[in-house]
């Protein structure tokens, strides 16, 4: 089974804080995403890696940044944390093919991230 | 860009009966694939189950199924037998090449 962790369920960090969240899947993919979740909205796509050390923005990216050193790490980065950024995080990874195209999504656990 | 709709919010079935979920999208794409997910209260998104959008047959697992209606770009699926443990958010998705696009998710309650 593919198996894909997330470091924190919940978070609560302060407004200006430089926030890192971790995603780590176990099976060898090579895309991998992140998400976030609003009640109403569903997911919207903040990034995405299709190979180490690539990324791409997503559809809302503004506020975020990515690093992925690893295959099966990818980290979500928010510089300086605001309270518009509490919300759901998502991660997700896929096998590829074609190329850069996606394959079904397998998706962590989540990060709960409050924002104060 | 790729749409996604889920026009019913929150639904709700009687444990035993069947329920389905509607789901419309627009693509401009010939080839992509079409997903539902189940996100349980306070767990992981699982995938339900997979279209693909060249295959005319419907997809079934188990008690899931879906009704994939190409020429008017509707993706529902169908919930048989319905269990308490199918209470969840469900959300359609359609992956086009390198992204997915969710639907806004579907709140689905099974009455004991």
């Amino acid at each position: 089974d593919v198996k894909v962790t997330q470091s924190s369920r919940y978070l609560v960090k302060r407004t200006g804080e430089k926030v890192f969240l971790e995603c780590v899947q176990d099976m060898d993919h090579e895309n991998m995403f992140w998400y976030r979740q609003d009640p109403g909205l569903g997911l919207r796509l903040i990034y995405f890696s299709y190979d180490v050390k690539m990324k791409e923005k997503g559809d809302i990216p503004e506020g975020y940044s990515v690093s992925r050193e690893k295959k099966e790490r990818f980290s979500l980065i928010l510089e300086s944390a605001s309270t518009n950024q509490t919300s759901m995080y998502l991660c997700a990874s896929s096998l590829a093919w074609g190329g850069r195209n996606t394959d079904t999504q397998y998706f962590g656990p989540g990060t709960r991230l409050t924002v104060l | 860009a790729q749409t996604v709709t889920q026009s019913q919010p929150e639904m709700s079935v009687q444990e035993a009966e069947t329920v389905t979920l509607s789901c419309t999208y627009d693509t401009s794409e010939s080839d992509y694939y079409l997903f539902w997910y189940k996100q349980p209260p306070s767990r992981q998104m699982i995938l339900v189950i997979r279209q693909e959008a060249y295959k005319q047959q419907n997809a079934t697992e188990n008690r899931f199924s879906v009704n994939f209606q190409k020429a008017a770009k509707s993706f529902s699926l169908k919930i048989s037998d319905s269990q308490l443990g199918d209470a969840a958010m469900y959300f359609c998705a359609v992956n086009t090449g390198n992204q997915f696009y969710f639907g806004t998710g579907t709140s689905l309650t099974v009455i004991p």
